[in-house]
């Protein structure tokens, strides 16, 4: 069984601070790995999709980046906001064909920024 | 707008009482999954789609049915429900295959939040 996991589960952080947090993924079967927010009461939203070792992706202040021989990826939130407060997703791919579209997600980290 | 539409947004229902729920994408995405979501486990797949008429199996399909015979709609049917399916469901599409060199990701639709008694 492919098992992701994501750490903290759930963490507080000051408004202007910066923060991260991790996903863990199988490092021998990889294919891509997906970044979602997911907001209370809305849907999850896409961040990044990354597929190489060593990958950076940036949107404004936040970055992720992906080790995958180690199997990690790192999302990073530079002088965080209160908009930033929700749930951010990690989700991998494995590889083949019939399991392209078949993605594995973690349990999520909640976030909640304090003003 | 490009959205993934899925009705309804909250069902009660009794067990065994067979239900459908809709989706419906508009941006001509070939892939799309269905999820549920269950406090502490996190989003698990329960049945995804490659293109018209090309289903597979996600990581709990029993007791749930699809079927993909237009490429804008994927629903779920539930044919006999019982109380372990209460959860929050959450269809998906892409547009490109997972990791190909042009992947946003996936677009969600708002969910449909299911209570069988």
């Amino acid at each position: 069984i492919l098992n992701v996991e994501q750490s903290p589960q759930s963490l507080h952080v000051q408004e202007g601070d910066s923060t991260n947090f991790t996903c863990s993924f199988p490092s021998s079967n990889f294919y891509a790995l997906h970044w979602y927010r997911w907001e209370t009461a809305k849907s999850p939203e896409a961040l990044f999709v990354m597929t190489l070792n060593g990958d950076e992706k940036k949107k404004g202040r936040i970055s992720a980046t992906l080790n995958t021989k180690e199997g990690y990826s790192y999302l990073y939130i530079k002088g965080s906001q209160p908009e930033d407060s929700a749930t951010y997703l990690c989700a991998f791919a494995p590889p083949g064909y019939s399991s392209a579209s078949k993605i594995i997600f973690g349990s999520g980290t909640r976030l909640s920024i304090r003003p | 707008e490009a959205q993934v539409t899925q009705n309804p947004r909250y069902l009660i229902t009794v067990t065994g009482k067979k239900l459908t729920v809709t989706c419906s994408q508009n941006m001509n995405h070939e892939y799309m999954s269905w999820y549920r979501q269950d406090p502490g486990l996190g989003l698990r797949q329960i049945y995804y789609s490659m293109n018209v008429e090309v289903t597979d199996k996600g990581d709990v399909p029993e007791g749930y049915k699809v079927s993909r015979k237009e490429k804008r709609n994927f629903p779920l049917i539930l044919e006999s429900p019982s109380p372990n399916q209460t959860s929050l469901y959450f269809c998906a599409s892409s547009s490109s295959r997972t990791g190909d060199s042009v992947d946003y990701g996936y677009t969600f639709g708002s969910g449909t939040r299911l209570t069988v008694v």
